[in-house]
């Protein structure tokens, strides 16, 4: 167990519906990843919060939010969905936010399965 | 833009070595890390290493780190059939937020 929770595991919906991915961060925390992960793009990072602030956007679509909550939680809406949207999508957290002279550490969750049919 | 590469597929036998190796653009590049990702689970760091050292040895995982031809390498020794995974590069820029970029990974077969 990493620390880092995401629920659900599993989620199979139909194009168009709306998802909502949920992110609990390893303990002490601040900052959340959000990336997507499918076999033809590898690993593509979408959104960075830190401490409830959005801190950096990477590849996330116009039909993507995310948000961070005031207890670290984060979640990933993902709405009007598309085949192409199924993929593996991970939470990762990490102490800081990046800028410091250290190392910066993610810690991944399991991961979110969405298929969309 | 800022590249990472990393070939597909490496396939070993169990007891020899496996090589990993990554290639990335940012000349300026801090901090590089390699991830191990098992079968069904995320990304777990193995190990990272600062652009100020060329080597790092961390009992059988072995980091180089070339810098003059931007080449980054994990060496495995005494390869396990636990070890068949994807293993990623990621590489931290000097700019703001030190933002990773990460290769799409190596996908390691380890064969009895």
């Amino acid at each position: 167990d990493s620390g880092v929770t995401q629920t659900p595991k599993h989620l199979i919906t139909a194009t168009g519906q709306r998802v909502t991915l949920r992110c609990s961060p390893r303990s002490g925390d601040l900052s959340v990843y959000w990336y997507q992960q499918s076999l033809d793009q590898g690993l593509q990072f979408l959104i960075q919060y830190y401490n409830g602030e959005e801190r950096a956007k990477g590849n996330i679509l116009e039909r993507f939010s995310a948000q961070q909550f005031p207890d670290l939680h984060s979640e990933l809406n993902l709405s009007s969905l598309e085949l192409g949207d199924s993929a593996l999508y991970f939470c990762a957290s990490s102490a800081g936010q990046g800028e410091n002279s250290g190392a910066n550490v993610l810690t991944f969750g399991a991961g979110s399965r969405l298929t969309v049919l | 833009g800022e590249d990472v590469e990393q070939s597909l597929f490496l396939s070993v036998r169990e007891g020899d070595s496996s090589v990993i190796n990554c290639t990335y653009t940012d000349s300026s590049s801090t901090y590089l890390y390699w991830y191990k990702q098992e079968p069904g689970a995320g990304l777990q760091l193995l190990t990272y290493i600062f652009s100020n050292m060329d080597m790092k040895q961390d009992q059988r995982l072995t980091v180089l780190l070339n810098k003059k031809d931007k080449h980054l390498s994990l060496r495995i020794a005494d390869t396990q059939t636990g070890d068949s995974a994807i293993y990623f590069c990621a590489v931290a820029n000097a700019g703001n937020n030190r933002k990773l970029i990460w290769g799409l990974g190596t996908s390691l077969a380890v064969n009895p």
